[in-house]
Parts: structure tokens; C-alpha cells; sequence
């Protein structure tokens, strides 16, 4: 089944504390991308990947680290988590980083519900 | 600032009904604009999608109307169901600027048996 997956989907955690929110996609996709959920403020990208080892900066990057060292894995890193992270966060791929077509629709993934106390 | 704003923010329709979202964006370098659909405890999905050189698009039950002028664009759900009952985004992007999607703030529909 193609699929984006994340873990973990529920996570408490304390200032500071590094953590890493893994993703995963089985559709060998080229783009894959992470955005934050907040409401009212809708999804807001933070970081994306053309392919591997290329990344770069969304909206709203600050406080967050990304790698892309294999094509299916995009880790998303809180070196030093805040409570203004506190978010929901989604993981997405597409099968390439050209929008414009139903082809190259986003894939998202379930989501992380992120709680930083 | 948001560059794509979304109303209404919540929208109860009877079963049935006409749902309509709208959403208004500012960069008219944007060139693509789809609709994305989301389920509690789920990611969004792709609804449907339209390019600025049509003025709508229908699928199904769901229609997408386009006003170039205007900077609007707007989300019709005919004969409303409670399985549509779910939150909609709409979202732009722009094909030269890779698939960097801007979304709007979300609208959620709850549509009454």
C-alpha cells in the first residue's frame, strides 16, 4: 500500500529535550516536505527536499532541522524543542517538486500530535 | 501575514444543502490551486484542484470556481452529506516556484443528518 508514514504519532516532551520526528514514504518520490498545523493558521511549511541531499528552508523554519540522506527517509529534528512548537505536524511526499498536476499531488502522512511542556 | 485567506471558518450545513468555502489570495504569481480535504486523526487529501486558465471545475458533487480578477476562488459542495462533514483547506502554489504549497486557514464543516 503506497503510503506516507510518521513516528511517533503522539509525543510529550519537555523544553529542550532533542527529539526527531521520522518519515517514511514506500512511492520512491523525489519532493518530500514537513508543515505544522495550527488553528486557524491552517498548514504552514517549515522545511523541503527536492531529492536527496537537497533541502531547503519553508514559511516558518526557525527552531527546526531536516536531513534527506535517502530518498524515502525525512527526518524532521527539534534540537532544543519550545513550548511554541507545540503543534500537529505532517510529513508529505510527491512524485516530483513540479506542482501543477493531479501527478504531482502532495501525499501527507497521519500526522504528529507534539506537546512540548 | 497570510497570503491566502479562507472563510468561513466553521460552516454547518443540513444534509442535502450547498456548502461553499471561499478563499481569497494575494500573489497572482500563484498558478495552481487545489483543495485539500482532512478527516480527524488524518493527514489532508488532494479533493480537487484547478489551474487559472479555467473558470471552474466540476467533480462529482464538488465544484471549484475561479475568479482571476477577483483573486478568489471558492469551494462548492452540492447535495451536502454527513461524510462530508470533515475540515477543507484550500491552498496556491506556483508551478516555477517547485511544490511549495501556501494553504488557508482551514474551514471546518459539520453537515446535520
Amino acid at each position: 500500500e503506497a503510503q506516507v508514514t510518521q513516528n511517533p504519532r503522539y509525543l510529550i516532551t519537555v523544553t529542550g529535550k532533542k527529539l526527531t520526528v521520522t518519515c517514511s514514504q514506500n512511492m520512491n518520490h523525489e519532493y518530500m516536505s514537513w508543515y505544522r498545523q495550527d488553528p486557524g493558521l491552517g498548514l504552514r511549511q517549515i522545511y523541503y527536499s527536492m531529492n536527496v541531499e537537497v533541502t531547503d528552508k519553508g514559511d516558518v523554519p526557525e527552531g527546526y532541522k531536516v536531513s534527506r540522506k535517502e530518498k524515502r527517509n525525512f527526518p524532521l529534528i527539534l534540537e532544543s524543542p519550545s513550548p511554541n512548537q507545540t503543534s500537529l505536524y505532517f510529513c508529505a511526499s510527491s512524485r516530483s517538486w513540479a506542482s501543477g498536476s493531479s501527478t504531482d499531488t502532495q501525499y501527507f502522512g497521519p500526522g504528529t500530535r507534539l506537546t512540548v511542556l | 501575514q497570510q497570503q491566502v485567506k479562507q472563510s468561513p471558518q466553521s460552516l454547518i450545513v443540513q444534509k442535502g444543502g450547498i456548502s461553499i468555502i471561499n478563499c481569497a489570495y494575494e500573489n497572482t504569481a500563484f498558478d495552481y490551486f487545489p483543495w485539500y480535504q482532512q478527516f480527524p486523526g488524518k493527514g489532508p487529501a488532494l479533493l480537487i484542484a484547478i489551474r487559472p486558465d479555467v473558470s471552474e471545475k466540476k467533480e462529482g458533487r464538488f465544484t471549484i470556481s475561479f475568479n482571476k480578477s477577483a483573486k478568489q476562488f471558492s469551494l462548492h459542495i452540492m447535495d451536502s452529506q454527513p461524510g462530508d462533514s470533515a475540515t477543507y483547506f484550500c491552498a496556491a502554489s506556483m508551478m516555477n516556484a517547485g511544490n511549495m504549497l501556501t494553504f488557508g486557514g482551514g474551514t471546518r464543516l459539520m453537515v446535520k443528518p
